[in-house]
């Protein structure tokens, strides 16, 4: 079964400054889609970015940013001059047929101003 | 309204009641997902509803029943729940068949079960 495995419970960036969340997982497939998903207090899930395992290109979407390792199962979201709004739980997710995502357990990301 | 709406919001409800939980979309999708949100647990998938027919079942105790009427309506039906079910159920929805795509949440039902 696939597992995701997020490290870190909470993480904590001064804004403007650039923050880096940790995301492995385990699978023995070799196509896939990795995802970080971004959930605000009390307010709705919404994608931040995604990357395709056959692609080696690293995707990137404005400020967010995804270091993918496919050998080492490493996917992170590196969040470039942080801003208030980006204060959020942070989900990595793992997508590899038609069942839904795994998520892995999430990162709780405070902004200070 | 639009994108992808839960009824209720939050509901507090006694071990032996029975309830339904409501999720609506409004984009078109062809799969809708329920997911369980715990406090201390990462989301689980629950069950997945694709051109409606159910593709996934999560090892869901049988107290937790969906029922999908059509593809932009799903309900989660609960009987005889035990306290540690309370928790965030959320519904998503996306494209069948679409892996890479993106999945659209509700905002999730907080229930309580007392």
């Amino acid at each position: 079964a696939q597992t995701v495995t997020q490290s870190q419970p909470e993480m904590s960036v001064q804004e403007a400054e650039t923050v880096t969340l940790s995301c492995t997982y385990d699978t023995s497939e070799s196509d896939y889609y990795l995802f970080w998903y971004k959930q605000p207090p009390s307010r709705q899930m919404i994608l931040v970015i995604r990357q395709e395992a056959y692609k080696q290109q690293n995707a990137t979407e404005n400020r967010f940013s995804v270091n993918f390792q496919k050998a080492a199962k490493s996917f992170s979201l590196k969040i470039s001059d942080s801003q208030l709004g980006d204060a959020a739980m942070y989900f990595c997710a793992y997508r590899g047929d038609l069942r839904g995502l795994r998520f892995g357990a999430g990162t709780r990301l405070t902004v200070k101003p | 309204e639009t994108g992808v709406t839960q009824t209720p919001r939050h509901l507090v409800m006694g071990m032996t009641n029975k309830k339904s939980l409501k999720c609506e979309q409004h984009l078109g999708h062809n799969a809708m997902y329920w997911y369980k949100q715990s406090a201390k647990k990462p989301l689980e998938l629950m069950f997945v509803y694709s051109l409606e027919e159910r593709v996934e079942n999560n090892s869901v105790p049988s107290r937790f029943s969906p029922e999908c009427p059509n593809s932009s309506h799903l309900f989660l039906h609960l009987h005889t729940l035990q306290p540690e079910d309370s928790a965030l159920y959320l519904c998503a929805s996306s494209h069948a068949g679409d892996l890479r795509g993106e999945q659209y949440f509700g905002p999730g039902t907080r229930l309580t079960v007392t």
